[in-house]
């Protein structure tokens, strides 16, 4: 089966560039998208097909996608954006998560 | 807007059958652009995609769970359900409904889940 594969944390500082990769098998190929899941919340759409962002997401959230990787970049990261991102995609008509990465907003 | 409300009991016993409903509200679940899921999230862990379902009543079930899922679609009430059956302690986990926009495009499906509910936790203990 597919797997979609994140670092488990990921830290940064208030101002600078966050970025969470998602890895897998010819990714590139596929459409990726992106959840943010603040503690004790749903997940929230913030990125689908690998770039575009839902209205009411900041300009600061982007993506990208490309070979065996897809990336979430996080721009000026606030205190507000530290929560857990999740990827996924669709292959072989299952749809298939990412295990999550917890971002730090030190 | 649309809104997405998940209904059902939050303690079930081992090996019963998990009912849970969904009901969608601010549009219809007739639309054919869009597919309906369900995902869950045991306490500390990741997301799990259960399975989702057309209004048309085509269905996409995670092949680890397949065995033990139902997914139904009732377009007369704007609500798709979920049953779960042989539960065990493992299946305790925060149960989303969430509307998906599914399509194939330019060789690849395009998939996605927006909004989703607010979350119902299930509990499997005796």
């Amino acid at each position: 089966s597919y797997e979609l594969t994140q670092p488990p944390s990921v830290s940064v500082s208030p101002g600078q560039t966050a970025s969470i990769t998602c890895s897998g098998d010819k990714l590139g190929f596929k459409y990726a998208c992106w959840y943010q899941q603040r503690p004790g919340q749903s997940p929230v759409l913030v990125i689908y097909q690998d770039k575009r962002r839902p209205s009411g997401i900041p300009e600061r959230f982007s993506g990208s996608n490309s070979g065996n990787t897809a990336t979430l970049t996080i721009s000026g990261t606030q205190a507000l954006d530290e929560a857990d991102y999740y990827c996924q995609a669709w292959d072989s008509s299952t749809v298939v998560f990412g295990g999550g990465t917890k971002l730090t907003v030190l | 807007q649309l809104q997405l409300q998940e209904s059902g009991p939050g303690l079930v016993k081992p090996s019963e059958t998990l009912s849970l409903t969904c009901t969608v509200s601010g549009g219809s679940i007739s639309s054919s652009n869009y597919y309906w899921g369900w995902i869950r999230q045991p306490p500390g862990k990741g997301l799990e995609w259960i399975g989702s379902i057309h209004y048309s009543g085509n269905t996409y079930y995670n092949p680890s769970l397949k065995s033990r899922v139902t997914i139904s679609v009732d377009t007369s009430k704007n609500q798709f359900s979920l049953k779960l059956n042989s539960l065990t302690a493992a299946d305790t986990a925060v149960y989303y409904c969430a509307r998906q926009t599914h399509y194939f495009d330019n060789s690849a499906y395009n998939s996605w889940f927006d909004p989703w509910g607010q979350g119902t936790l299930v509990t499997v203990s005796s």
